[in-house]
């Protein structure tokens, strides 16, 4: 198993720019999410997907747009770059959306992201 | 909604101490509460996860607490070893969200 794979590893955009971070994993999970983690601050749910087909916003969905067309794939656009979305960004999956012992949450290594 | 504080942001501890991280949030209807491990330039791993019902957890030489009526859970590291340096966060399931802390960044020196 490659467990949740993630693509690019770096990153650097102009502001204005758009771009797909890709997410994969092989696991069979039903739940996937997106997180954005910032110096001095925890992670921030972004958007996630119980399914496939079904997606939903997290804390910070703003400038963020993901699809899930399998229960494999859960890319995260960036429809037009800003400075302020430089940041690293996680993807995971489980089996449930609620954590429960037994059902770790599985995340990726990170997309470090630097907007000019 | 809900905050989530670690305190200290970092700890440096020689090798073989032992040592407690520590959490606060402050709603305390939460479901559960997890605690990370991340290493640098990696993604993060899951150490425990206690159930609101439970007051501790173990695995291994790790402990965690919880005491949800004051919003606490610590992270009890016994005989600290320079493996365990990492950042370790909280993350407490309330509301149907999971919220985390900034994490708390270990060094264990040799």
């Amino acid at each position: 198993n490659a467990g949740v794979t993630q693509t690019p590893k770096f990153q650097v955009l102009k502001t204005g720019q758009s771009m797909t971070l890709q997410c994969a994993q092989d696991m069979n999970h039903e739940y996937m999410s997106w997180y954005r983690q910032d110096p001095g601050m925890g992670l921030r749910l972004i958007h996630y997907s119980v399914g496939a087909g079904i997606t939903d916003q997290g804390e910070v969905p703003n400038g963020y747009n993901v699809s899930r067309s399998t229960t494999e794939d859960f890319p995260l656009r960036l429809l037009s770059a800003a400075p302020s979305q430089t940041s690293v960004y996680f993807c995971a999956s489980s089996s449930t959306r609620t954590p429960i012992k037994g059902d770790t949450q599985y995340f990726g290594p990170g997309t470090r992201l630097t907007v000019l | 909604k809900q905050e989530v504080t670690q305190i200290p942001a970092a700890l440096s501890v020689p090798e073989g101490e032992n040592l407690v991280l520590n959490c606060s949030f402050t709603d305390s209807a939460i479901y559960n509460l997890q605690w990370f491990r991340q290493d640098p330039g990696k993604g993060l791993t899951s150490l425990l996860l206690i159930q609101s019902s439970q007051r501790e957890q173990t695995s291994g030489r790790l402990n965690a607490s919880l005491d949800k009526s004051s919003g606490r859970s610590t992270l009890y590291i016994a005989a600290s070893q320079p493996g365990d340096s990492a950042t370790y966060l909280c993350a407490p399931w309330s509301n149907n969200d999971m919220r985390f802390g900034a994490g708390t960044r270990l060094t264990v020196k040799p």
